[in-house]
């Protein structure tokens, strides 16, 4: 079975720090791992993803995120955050070797940046 | 929100009524997915389907179903066997189902129980 876990409900950051969203898995092969952002009743939008290669990937709106297998963490960055980046975000995983198109996600972020 | 319309915004609906979520797609994309969201719980997958005349469950698909008669169309219906529908309705699709492709997701709808 494949899970992720967010285990912060709300990160609060000033606006201009660098921000963090943290994201662990567990799959019993490899992983394809995705970061998605919601905006207020709205959709999910694609953020990035890792599915194989270089482990730092870097996505949309100057976020960034690190594969790291023996951590089993796949965690958001941003150098610089921005008001607008206040948002909930989601972790996402699916194991490559399991059958089908599951994409399991965690249970979201919430991200607030104050000016 | 990526070519994915989903209808209506918000939606009632009283005791032992079933009711449809619409979801149509321009994309061309062979998969597509139905989600629900509760606060705190993240989605969780009702069903999916990655060919047409085909679709599968998810991790709670009872309550709920489905069909996929033309490729732009995956319509939800919530039965009256899910006693629990008050949720925001999610619905995504992908390009073949296949791989690590990105979801592209709607706008959502609001179920709301009277």
């Amino acid at each position: 079975a494949q899970s992720v876990a967010q285990p912060e409900d709300q990160v609060n950051v000033a606006e201009g720090n660098p921000l963090t969203v943290k994201c662990t898995y567990s799959v019993s092969g490899n992983p394809y791992l995705f970061w998605y952002v919601q905006y207020p009743n709205r959709g999910l939008q694609f953020l990035l993803k890792y599915i194989t290669g270089d482990n730092l990937v870097k996505g949309s709106y100057g976020f960034e995120a690190e594969f790291n297998k023996s951590q089993t963490s796949f965690h958001l960055k941003k150098p610089s955050a921005l008001v607008s980046d206040s948002a909930l975000y989601f972790c996402a995983v699916r194991d490559i070797g399991a059958a089908g198109n599951k994409l399991t996600f965690g249970g979201g972020t919430r991200v607030l940046v104050k000016p | 929100d990526g070519g994915i319309t989903q209808s209506p915004k918000y939606l009632f609906r009283k005791e032992g009524q079933n009711v449809t979520l619409s979801c149509e797609q321009n994309l061309n994309h062979d998969a597509m997915y139905w989600y629900r969201q509760d606060p705190g719980q993240g989605l969780r997958l009702i069903y999916y389907s990655q060919i047409v005349n085909d679709f599968q469950k998810g991790d709670i698909a009872e309550g709920y179903s489905v069909s996929r008669e033309k490729k732009e169309s995956f319509p939800l219906t919530v039965t009256s066997a899910q006693k629990n529908p008050t949720a925001f309705y999610l619905c995504a699709s992908s390009i073949n189902g296949q791989g690590g492709e990105k979801l592209f997701f709607g706008s959502g709808t609001q179920l709301s129980v009277l």
